[in-house]
């Protein structure tokens, strides 16, 4: 049963342009979303992150956005750099779990 | 500050053996997960440690166990190792248990022939 679901295994963008990455849910008692990036041979990297109190959360070049009511929330990158070319999980998890549920990642490749 | 480490790097084992991984958690933190990751799909949650007690378990069979010691390093072992055990094992630690945000170790590629 696959909880947390990235449907586009790879994404190519230009650099400068934006960068959309997606991710479906289905259990509506996620509470917490969570975007890691991974480097080959490293392990993932905390990007940003969000509360399902909201719809919106800023930092820097990376927003996330989360549409409960879609089950679904969406990474943007703005301007996309070659150095954001890796790998892509989004994560979610109940209050009080221990786990990170993690969707199968998309491959993000950004060409100068 | 330290971050998550983790050895070996990598390992290549004979089915039906044993292994272990081990984990140093990031300064600070007293919560370790591990996750499994198979080539191609996201880390899937094995077992969360915290104050040295098992913490939360996901679907994985108890084979699979593992350690907490009082410096909150951590050891996985996998019993008689399968070929479908071939995989990247993760470690996380958090500052405490029910932190959302985990941080990652680089992982131990392990490959069962």
């Amino acid at each position: 049963d696959q909880q947390v679901k990235q449907n586009s295994p790879s994404l190519s963008v230009q650099e400068g342009r934006i960068s959309i990455l997606n991710c479906d849910y289905t259990n509506s008692m996620f509470d917490y979303f969570l975007w890691y990036k991974k480097y080959p041979a490293e392990g993932p990297t905390f990007l940003i992150s969000i509360s399902s109190i909201k719809d919106k959360n800023e930092d820097g070049r990376f927003t996330v956005f989360l549409n409960k009511s879609a089950k679904h929330l969406s990474l943007h990158i703005v301007p996309s750099q070659p150095g954001d070319s890796a790998v892509y999980f989004c994560a979610a998890s109940l209050q009080g779990a221990q786990k990170l549920v993690f969707g199968q990642g998309t491959r993000l490749t950004i060409n100068p | 500050e330290t971050g998550v480490t983790q050895s070996p790097t990598h390992l290549i084992k004979t089915r039906g053996q044993q292994v272990t991984l081990r984990c140093s958690s990031q300064s600070g933190h007293n919560t370790v997960s591990w996750y499994q990751q198979a080539l191609g799909q996201g880390p899937q949650f094995i077992f969360q440690y915290y104050r040295e007690e098992e913490n939360g378990r996901g679907n994985f069979p108890p084979r699979f166990s593992g350690l907490q010691f009082p410096n909150y390093s951590s050891e996985l072992n996998v019993n008689a190792l399968e070929l479908d055990d071939s995989a990247l094992y993760l470690c996380a630690s958090s500052l405490m248990t029910g932190d959302y945000e985990q941080y990652f170790g680089p992982g131990t590629r392990l490959t069962v022939t």
